[in-house]
C-alpha cells in the first residue's frame, strides 16, 4: 500500500549549518510531495512543494530535491537557525487530495 | 495572511460524551479535512469533505464519526461517544483545489478523554 516513511527519527546540527532531512516514498504513481514543519503545540506549516516533473525546487533558505528513480525525497536547509528547531514531515499527496505523512524528523539546532 | 482556525484549543471529556470540533477553513477554499496526531505519532487523515458531502474517509473514521458543514463557514468534526483512544491533536485544513494544491492547517484542538 501506499506509505511515506522518514529515514530518521531525530537530525542535530550546528547554528549556520546546513540540514538535510530525508524522506522515502513507496507510492511510484505518486506526483505531489509536500514537506511541513511542526513546532511544538501547533498544526504543521507549508514549507515547500514538488510535482513529480521537477527534480529540484528552491525557496527561501530550503530546497527539496526529488529523486523518482529510487523514490527518495530531501529537505535541504541552507545556514539552519535555532528558529528552524522542529519535526519536519514529508507528505505525499494521494488520489482524492488526502495527505500521507511521514513519520516526521525532529531537527535540533544547536547555538 | 488566511488562517484556517481551529476552537476549541484544547478540549476535555469524559469517555463516552460527545464531543464536536469546530474549524473555520480560508474562506475562498472549497476543499476540506481533518486529520488527527496521536501524541508522539505522524498525522493521520480521518476525512475530506467537498460540496456538502465526505470524498473520502479513512478506516479510522467509523461510525462515531461525522462532519458537517453547517452554515458555509465552519467545517465541525463531531465524535459522538468518544473512547479513550480518540485522544489525540486534531487538525482541520483546507485547500482550493483538490489536487497538488497546498493544504492549510489550523492550529489544532487537543482532545483529552477521561
Amino acid at each position: 500500500g501506499e506509505s511515506v516513511g522518514l529515514h530518521l527519527p531525530t537530525l542535530s546540527v550546528q547554528e549556520g549549518d546546513n540540514s538535510i532531512i530525508n524522506c522515502a516514498y513507496s507510492n511510484s504513481a505518486s506526483d505531489y510531495f509536500i514537506w511541513y514543519k511542526q513546532e511544538s503545540g501547533k498544526g504543521p506549516q507549508f514549507i515547500i512543494d514538488i510535482r513529480s516533473n521537477m527534480d529540484k525546487r528552491q525557496g527561501q533558505r530550503v530546497t527539496v530535491l526529488l529523486n523518482k528513480t529510487v523514490k527518495h525525497l530531501s529537505l535541504q536547509i541552507a545556514a539552519t537557525q535555532p528558529g528552524d528547531s522542529a519535526v519536519y514531515f514529508c507528505a505525499e499527496s494521494g488520489v482524492g487530495g488526502k495527505l500521507i505523512f511521514g513519520q516526521g524528523t525532529e531537527l535540533s539546532v544547536k547555538p | 495572511e488566511p488562517e484556517v482556525t481551529q476552537t476549541p484549543s484544547h478540549q476535555v471529556t469524559q469517555m463516552g460524551q460527545e464531543v464536536i470540533l469546530r474549524c473555520v477553513p480560508i474562506s475562498n477554499h472549497l476543499y476540506f479535512y481533518w486529520y488527527r496526531q496521536i501524541l508522539g505519532q505522524k498525522v493521520e487523515f480521518l476525512v475530506s469533505f467537498y460540496n456538502n458531502e465526505i470524498s473520502e474517509k479513512s478506516e479510522i473514521f467509523d461510525d462515531q464519526f461525522s462532519v458537517e458543514r453547517p452554515d458555509g463557514s465552519n467545517f465541525t468534526l463531531k465524535i459522538r461517544s468518544t473512547k479513550l483512544e480518540d485522544s489525540a491533536m486534531y487538525f482541520c485544513a483546507s485547500t482550493a483545489g483538490v489536487t497538488k494544491n497546498i493544504q492549510y492547517f489550523g492550529a489544532g484542538t487537543r482532545l483529552s478523554v477521561l
